[in-house]
């Protein structure tokens, strides 16, 4: 199941909003999709699993949506540690991520 | 808290092998199945293996099916991979993933640091 994350780069301001998509080419059984967020030198953080639950610790203004084939990462009010590279991952057939969006500070 | 701690990596030379291991902790190691994923500039993360609670089901992407073997010791809370016939293509940085459940069949909760590994002549 290969996933597509768009954009591949996304340049907002700190307080704005930012909507990163994630698309699969089949649709992801039980809606078992996460999201990842990984910054220069450290390894991925689990941030949102089962597509719309956030893991232990991440903030209510991160939030995830979608079903089927469709799914979108909100971040509601950029703060200056949200910008990082994003990834999506499907792990309801064997597992694949997607190739990444980066939230760079513009 | 739960660490997953990476080592083995290094520089080889293509055709050797190369044996990684991921130490853990702060966790009930014997209860969770155990990634390991590998991230390249090229192709990002890629998902490598995975090996249930009790060691007994493991389950291969094909890209390394037949030279990576992987393997865990419950009783030292480790997981290790065995690289057979290493090419240029598998340099990476390799990172080990606890898994939510017990089988392995679900999201990654935990990331180690990763370890680099070179395959270069």
């Amino acid at each position: 199941n290969v996933l597509t994350q768009s954009p591949g780069t996304l340049s907002l301001s700190p307080g704005e909003r930012a909507t990163l998509s994630c698309r699969a080419s089949q649709s992801v059984s039980s809606n078992f999709l996460a999201w990842y967020q990984q910054k220069p030198g450290q390894a991925p953080r689990l941030l949102i699993y089962g597509a719309s639950s956030r893991a232990t610790g991440v903030p209510d203004r991160i939030s995830g949506s979608g079903s089927g084939t469709d799914f979108t990462l909100t971040i509601s009010r950029l703060e200056p540690e949200d910008f990082a590279v994003y990834y999506c991952q499907q792990y309801g057939s064997s597992y694949s991520f997607g190739q990444g969006t980066k939230l760079e500070i513009k | 808290q739960v660490q997953l701690v990476e080592s083995g990596g290094g520089v080889v030379q293509p055709g050797r092998s190369l044996r990684l291991s991921c130490a853990a902790s702060g966790f009930s190691f014997a209860n969770y199945g155990m990634h390991w994923v590998r991230q390249t500039p090229g192709k990002g993360l890629e998902w490598m293996v995975v090996i249930s609670n009790d060691g007994v089901n493991k389950y291969y992407a094909d890209s390394v099916k037949g030279r990576f073997t992987i393997s865990r010791d419950n009783s030292k809370n480790s997981v290790f991979l065995q690289m057979n016939s290493l090419r240029a293509e598998d340099t990476a940085v390799y990172y080990c993933a606890k898994d939510h459940g017990w089988f392995g069949d679900l999201y990654f909760d935990y990331w180690g640091q990763g370890t680099l590994v070179t395959v270069s002549s």
